[in-house]
Formats: C-alpha cells, structure tokens, sequence
C-alpha cells in the first residue's frame, strides 16, 4: 500500500543545532514531495518541495531537504535551530500528475527547541 | 493579500448533533480541499473543488458528511450526526487550480471540533 512514514514522533533540539527530520515513501514511482510545518493555532505552511532535478532542494526559513531515490526518503534538514522552529512537521505527497492535488501525509514530527 | 479564512476557530457539540464549518478560499483560488486532521495524525483529505464541482469526495464519509461550494467561493462543511470519532481539526485549503502542477496549496487556521 502506498504510505507516508515519519519514524520519530517527537524531536527535541538545543537552539543553535543541526536538525533532521526523517521521511520515507512507499510508491511504485516518484511521487512529488513536499515538507510543510504547523506552528500552533496556525494552518500548515509549505517550507519546500521536490518534482525533479537537483535532489538537494532549498526552502524557506532555512530548511533543506535531500531527495534520495534509492532510500525512498526525502528528510529535512537545518543546520541550526531557532526557538521559532518549535512546531509540527509533516512530509507529504502526491502521487503524480493525475492525481495532484491529493497530497497523502504522514503522521507529523513534534520538534521542541530547548535552551 | 488575505490567506484562506475558516469559522469556527473552536465548536463543541454532543454526539448526534449536527455541525457546520465555514470556509473562505484566497480570493482568485478556483480549487478547495477540506481535510481532517485527528490528534497524532496527517491530514487526511476529504473532499477537493474545482469551482463549483466536486472533483474528489472518496474519503467523505457521505453517510454524515457533506459539502458544497455553491457558487464557486467560499464553501461549507456539514456533518449531521456527530459521532465521537468526528473529533478532529478540520482544515481548509485552497490553490490557484490543480489543472496545474506545481500548484501550493494554502492552508486556513483550522476548525478545533470536540464531540462530547
């Protein structure tokens, strides 16, 4: 079955380090990947996304996140973490052309910046 | 330029009784989607708009949920009865039009349902 997997339900983080947030598939092709965060009280916000080329694509707010195909994976990464990056992360996808629109996400990361 | 405006921001029911949210896309966004966010969970689509008509409604559960956008705008979401399980977050979004790829999908602040 097609699925969206984010193994660590719960990150917490010293401000000022690295941060990586994993995400696997499972789709017989290449989906359309997608990272969006929900701070609390507020809708989701598309940080970045992925359709092809380069595998290494930039977002907002600082984020990275790297496309490997042979991993089916597509994690998230900053290289240093402000209080503000506090919230809900969610991998997302879409399947393909026909069905775009129709984003498929995963359950959600909790990230919590300390001190 | 206005994001996608939801109303409620907060509604408790009891079970049985019935419940509408409110939905008001970016001005110009033909498509709509309605999404059900449950506690530890991804939003998990439930119905999509093209304008007026439905594109997609598989994952409604069209026994106690409906939906419609009349004229193409805004949109309402009604759920009669309320069962337990309905308590969720009940998010709106919407993008320029999903005829074409690439197209970012903006998401409202979300209804808050609890069903007592």
């Amino acid at each position: 079955a097609q699925s969206v997997t984010q193994p660590d339900i719960h990150i917490t983080v010293s401000e000022g380090a690295s941060l990586e947030l994993r995400c696997n598939y499972s789709y017989g092709a290449t989906p359309y990947l997608f990272w969006y965060v929900q701070s609390p009280g507020q809708g989701l916000q598309l940080l970045l996304k992925y359709f092809s080329g380069d595998t290494l694509v930039q977002g907002i707010k600082g984020f990275e996140a790297e496309f490997k195909r042979s991993q089916s994976s597509f994690n998230l990464r900053k290289p240093s973490v402000h209080w503000s990056d506090a919230a809900e992360y969610f991998c997302a996808v879409c399947p393909g052309l026909d069905s775009w629109g129709k984003l498929q996400f995963g359950a959600g990361t909790q990230v919590v910046v300390t001190p | 330029e206005a994001g996608v405006a939801q109303s409620p921001r907060y509604k408790i029911i009891e079970k049985r009784q019935s419940v509408a949210f409110w939905c008001n896309p970016i001005s110009g966004h033909a498509t709509l989607y309605w999404y059900q966010q449950i506690l530890g969970q991804g939003p998990k689509l439930l119905i999509q708009f093209q304008n007026n008509g439905v594109v997609d409604d598989s994952q409604l559960p069209k026994d106690r949920f409906s939906a419609e956008r009349l004229k193409g705008v805004d949109s309402t979401l009604k759920i009669q009865p309320a069962k337990l399980e309905d308590s969720a977050v009940y998010l709106c979004a919407s993008s320029h039009s999903s005829g074409k790829y690439q197209e970012t999908q903006y998401f409202g602040p979300g209804t808050r349902l609890l069903v007592l």
